[in-house]
């Protein structure tokens, strides 16, 4: 099955700088890669995501860019602020009805 | 409507009861899910409905039943479940089996 590996768990940053969270993917017919936050006590919420035939997206300060000949999408957090620190979630959906998702990573920003 | 609602956010039950989660959407989805997420962990897929039917079962035990009354909603029973059970509880929808997740808040059940 697919295997989603999520990199850095943890990522401090100060705020106003920007934050990169990289995921890779093993199921070269994935082709749709949604991008979660999930706050303390809540559950995920869709921040972004991509479809396998686009290779950047833009929502605000948010953007994601997908490279499918490495087979890695990363997810880009502008102007960081202190209401982005949460845990974030990657995942591939490979036409099987199943997400896959990564192992998260904490983002603490930094005022 | 853009939500996913579950119902109850929190629950304590002990390890003879009898509960349930339900889940309720009115954004048109046709495919409802439950997932489990342990604390620090990803959510773990256990059941996908599509079209009102039990699609995927994630080889869950039988002390989890689920049931999909119409196209809104998703229940999930419980009975005799174990103290190891204890985790969030999400419901999800997509607008087709593939595509636009929407997760609910989740239940936080702690079993006793």
């Amino acid at each position: 099955g697919e295997n989603v590996e999520q990199h850095p768990s943890t990522l401090s940053v100060q705020e106003g700088d920007s934050a990169v969270i990289k995921c890779t993917y093993s199921d070269s017919a994935s082709n749709y890669f949604p991008w979660y936050k999930q706050e303390l006590g809540k559950g995920p919420q869709l921040i972004i995501d991509i479809r396998s035939n686009v290779g950047e997206k833009k929502d605000q300060r948010i953007a994601v860019t997908l490279n499918k000949t490495a087979k890695h999408f990363s997810l880009h957090i502008t102007e960081t602020q202190p209401e982005d620190s949460a845990v974030y979630f990657c995942a591939s959906e490979g036409g099987n009805n199943r997400l896959a998702f990564g192992k998260g990573n904490q983002v603490v920003v930094i005022p | 409507d853009t939500e996913v609602t579950q119902t109850p956010k929190h629950l304590v039950m002990g390890m003879t009861n009898k509960k349930s989660l339900k889940c309720e959407q009115h954004m048109g989805h046709r495919a409802m899910y439950w997932y489990k997420q342990k604390a620090k962990k990803p959510p773990e897929l256990m059941f996908v409905y599509s079209y009102e039917k039990l699609s995927i079962n994630e080889s869950v035990p039988s002390r989890f039943s689920p049931e999909c009354p119409n196209s809104s909603l998703l229940n999930l029973h419980l009975h005799a479940l174990q103290p190891e059970d204890s985790a969030l509880y999400l419901c999800a929808s997509s607008e087709t089996a593939r595509y636009g997740y929407t997760f609910g808040s989740g239940t936080r059940l702690t079993v006793v």
